[in-house]
């Protein structure tokens, strides 16, 4: 069963450029969080999406920044015309379930390096 | 605004020693404490934390939340050079879901 998948590992983007950032959840899985850890910094909440439906984008910039989990696919982080402060990490992260003691297991991460 | 706060926020150790990593938070709508550990990859789960007073152990891991003083410790026996990671502290919020605040971490690293 592989884990939670997320690709690329890296990804370098002159300022201006679009970023998409790609996640496949845990076989099973059909929760998605997204985290952006940035320098210095804790993980910071983004966005809970199930298929096809954003439950909660609070953590998410209000400009530049999407996120979809479609029916089929995995779920794609966008972030357009991309600045500086953009670098960071970025953590994709699913779950079975909302119940109690439901584990969210986390990919590996997307470093994002704006240039 | 929700806040979890980790001390120390560095630590050096040397092999065999014991480190306690603390954790306090200040949020509204407390779910559990989550605990990972993260090197240079994904957090991983450690721990999490409901209910006050109750240890929750695994190996040389252990880890209890004080849910009248807002937090948590990780104690960490017998410490290894592969428990250098960075450890995270969490606190999920009622919701029924994952949307956990974290804190900054506490960097650990253990020398031979």
């Amino acid at each position: 069963n592989a884990g939670v998948m997320q690709n690329p590992r890296h990804l370098v983007r002159r300022r201006g450029q679009e970023a998409r950032l790609r996640c496949s959840p845990m076989k099973g899985h059909s929760h998605v969080y997204w985290y952006r850890q940035l320098p210095e910094e804790g993980l910071k909440f983004m966005v809970y999406l199930q298929k096809e439906n954003i439950i909660d984008e609070s953590g998410m910039p209000k400009e530049r920044f999407s996120a979809e989990f479609p029916k089929e696919g995995p779920s794609i982080l966008r972030i357009q015309q991309v600045v500086r402060g953009d670098s960071a990490a970025y953590f994709c992260a699913s779950s079975h379930g909302r119940g109690e003691n439901t584990e969210a297991f986390f990919g590996q991460g997307t470093r994002l390096t704006v240039v | 605004e929700d806040k979890v706060v980790q001390s120390p926020l560095s630590l050096v150790v040397h092999e065999g020693d014991t480190v306690t990593l603390n954790c306090s938070y200040e949020v509204t709508n407390f779910r559990s404490l989550l605990w990972y550990k993260q090197e240079k990859k994904a957090p991983t789960f450690l721990f999490m934390l409901t209910s006050s007073g109750i240890e929750k152990k695994s190996g040389r891991l252990s880890s209890i939340l004080d849910k009248k003083e807002l937090f948590s410790i990780l104690n960490i026996t017998a410490t290894q050079t592969g428990d250098s990671a960075i450890y995270l502290c969490a606190v999920e919020l009622t919701g029924g879901y994952q949307k956990v605040t974290f804190g900054i971490g506490t960097k650990l690293q253990v020398i031979p």
